[in-house]
């Protein structure tokens, strides 16, 4: 039984490119969950999504940034013109269903660098 | 809106001593509460979670917690540590126990050195 799957690991783009992480969640998870982890800090909740649509983005930037999870596919959290701030650790995690104080299983993480 | 503070960030100890990794909370609703280990350059590994019950919750490793609600605690310890211990740990709240996500709130993490 595979783990939260992601991809790229690793990730450089230079400033004004875009980038595109991907996450496969758990077999059988239906719900989604994106974080960021900035140098020297805990990880931040970004965005919870379920099968075709977003239930929580508080945690995301109103600009530039946007989460998908289509209904066939990997969730998508895309970075459009990336600046040197963008740069960080962004984890995937997913659970089966919510509620009751459910487990939810990270991925091994994107890191991405912008020079 | 829920905080979580980890009070040391670095812990330097000695390869079979004992640790204690320190978290206090936040809240002001009933909260679900984790510990989250993460190695060099890769994910969270769940250690163990308090949901109810035995305020003690034993987990993987060799590691266990108490929760305090007094205190709004919820400490980490493992009586004797492995160089493999050496690695980062994440204390993390869960707002919302009656559904709605298991959106997580992390604080700040503690670097766990074991030494020889």
């Amino acid at each position: 039984n595979a783990g939260v799957m992601q991809n790229p690991r690793h990730l450089v783009r230079r400033r004004g490119q875009e980038a595109r992480l991907r996450c496969s969640p758990m077999k059988g998870h239906s719900h989604v969950y994106w974080y960021r982890q900035l140098p020297e800090e805990g990880l931040k909740f970004m965005v919870y999504l379920q099968k075709e649509n977003i239930i929580d983005e508080s945690g995301m930037p109103k600009e530039r940034f946007s989460a998908e999870f289509p209904k066939e596919g990997p969730s998508i959290l895309r970075i459009q013109q990336v600046v040197r701030g963008d740069s960080a650790a962004y984890f995937c995690a997913s659970s089966p269903n919510i509620g009751g104080g459910n487990t939810i299983y990270f991925g091994e993480g994107s890191w991405l660098t912008v020079v | 809106a829920q905080s979580v503070t980890q009070l040391d960030s670095q812990v330097p100890v000695f390869e079979e001593a004992p640790v204690e990794l320190r978290c206090n909370y936040s809240s002001s609703v009933s909260v679900y509460l984790f510990w989250y280990v993460q190695y060099p350059n890769q994910g969270l590994q769940l250690l163990l979670k308090y949901l109810s019950g035995s305020t003690l919750v034993k987990g993987i490793n060799g590691f266990e917690a108490e929760f305090n609600k007094s205190q709004t605690s919820f400490h980490l310890r493992k009586p004797s540590v492995h160089i493999s211990d050496t690695a980062e740990y994440f204390c993390a709240v869960s707002p919302s126990p009656q559904g709605g996500s298991e959106k997580l709130v992390f604080g700040k993490g503690t670097k766990l050195t074991v030494n020889p």
